[in-house]
């Protein structure tokens, strides 16, 4: 079974482009996570959907940053304008339904790296 | 505010030498506790949790862990590493009281030197 897949695996862009982020969950999951990791701030939350509806949202640093599950298998984070300051790795985790086997168990992505110059 | 610490940003050790990481969270109230790894360049993986029962939990690649409810602590131990093991290590909790947040730690990385 392939595993939760990102795409692209890197970006450079120039500020105030619009980037996009794709992410495909592991089938089945009915869980997905974004998560951005710097070396400042380490892995943060920013959102995340449960049977493709955002749940949380307090982690979307501002306006710039929109994030979309339109069906099971697609999500995507979007950041218009960028900035020097969202270079990060973007990571995307997906999770099953919860039972007490595999809670808390979240699959993530090989992640995308993004550079704003 | 719920939190975890990961009190060592960098954890050095030689190969074949036991290693501790160390992880404390905010609160004792019911919780589930996880370790991942992130090897160069990868995602997370999960290395092992603990969700109820027996406080001594194993998991993959010869590492252990700790549950301390008293300390709030859930240390990850090995007794011998290796080169490996060259990777990030982040603690997890996720809160009975908000089942579907995990809170990560800052995480530790950690170096063998042969």
């Amino acid at each position: 079974d392939a595993g939760v897949i990102q795409s692209p695996r890197h970006e450079v862009t120039e500020m105030g482009q619009e980037v996009t982020l794709r992410c495909k969950p592991i089938s089945g999951h009915n869980s997905l996570f974004w998560y951005r990791q710097t070396m400042m701030r380490g892995l943060e939350l920013l959102i995340y959907f449960n049977n493709n509806v955002p749940i949380d949202d307090s982690g979307m640093p501002e306006d710039r940053f929109s994030a979309k599950m339109p069906n099971a298998s697609f999500s995507t984070l979007k950041i218009q304008p960028s900035e020097p300051r969202d270079s990060a790795v973007y990571f995307c985790a997906s999770r099953p339904r919860q039972g007490m086997e595999n809670t808390g168990e979240l699959f993530f992505g090989e992640g995308s790296r993004l550079t704003v110059l | 505010a719920q939190s975890v610490t990961q009190l060592d940003s960098q954890v050095p050790v030689f190969e074949e030498a036991p290693v501790e990481l160390r992880c404390n969270y905010s609160s004792s109230v019911s919780v589930y506790l996880f370790w991942y790894v992130q090897y160069p360049n990868q995602g997370l993986q999960l290395l092992l949790k603990y969700l109820s029962g027996s406080t001594l939990v194993k998991g993959i690649n010869g590492f252990e862990a700790e549950f301390n409810k008293s300390q709030t602590s859930f240390h990850l131990r090995k007794p011998s590493v290796h080169i490996s093991d060259t990777a990030e290590y982040f603690c997890a909790v996720i809160w009975y009281s908000s089942a579907s947040k995990i809170i990560f730690g800052s995480g530790t990385r950690l170096s063998i030197r042969p």
